[in-house]
């Protein structure tokens, strides 16, 4: 089974911090997407690679960047939180294909204080 | 543009009933149709997907959906609710346009009344 492994369930931190989410897949996936899941809008796209050291932007792009310099880490970095970035937070991995599933980690429930 | 609807932010059935969630979707040309279900502060579990072919299309734990062209809907089924089915159910679409992406409905919590 593929494994989607975020690093932290749950994290608490101040306005003003750089923050950084970190996600691992075991399937050496082509693509990797970033999420957040906000109470009625569902799940909205912040950041994709389709490659190392490749990013495409979202939807919702602003105030957040990501990298990735290898193909099995996906991180998402919040470069001076605020408070409407509180939020859970779904790495996704999945091969070449817009046919093929979408394999989640259980996700990151960010609060910024 | 590209999206999904899911018209129904709550559903209830009681247990044994049939239980349908809806989903809708807006697309250009053939879509490519996905459910997926979330349990409490876990991610999404991918439940089935309709590529082409049949419009019947059955996945896990019991569940199936209907892909219906003229209606551009792709409801979930199940003929016989259990509790263990209370959740969170997405309905997502992508298309060769999107690229690799896919977009995502807002959610429907079932309820499944013992």
């Amino acid at each position: 089974d593929v494994k989607v492994t975020q690093s932290s369930r749950y994290l608490v931190k101040r306005t003003g911090e750089k923050v950084f989410l970190e996600c691992v897949q075991d399937m050496d996936h082509e693509n990797m997407f970033w999420y957040r899941q906000d109470p009625g809008l569902g799940l909205r796209l912040i950041y994709f690679s389709y490659d190392v050291k490749m990013k495409e932007k979202g939807d919702i792009p602003e105030g957040y960047s990501v990298s990735r310099e290898k193909k099995e880490r996906f991180s998402l970095i919040l470069e001076s939180a605020s408070t409407n970035q509180t939020s859970m937070y779904l790495c996704t991995s999945g091969t070449g294909g817009f046919y093929q599933p979408q394999h989640f980690g259980d996700g990151t429930r960010l609060s910024i204080l | 543009a590209q999206s999904v609807a899911q018209p129904e932010d709550q559903v209830n059935v009681a247990e044994g009933n049939p239980l349908t969630v809806k989903c809708t979707y807006s697309v250009s040309g053939n879509p490519y149709l996905f459910w997926y279900v979330q349990y409490p502060n876990r991610g999404l579990q991918f439940l089935l997907k309709y590529i082409t072919g049949d419009n019947l299309v059955k996945g896990s734990y019991g569940f199936e959906a209907e892909f219906n062209k003229s209606q551009t809907s792709f409801h979930l089924k199940k003929p016989s609710a259990l509790v263990s089915d209370s959740a969170l159910y997405f309905c997502a679409v992508s298309h060769s346009n999107t690229g690799n992406q896919f977009y995502f409905g807002t959610g429907t919590s079932l309820t499944v009344i013992p």
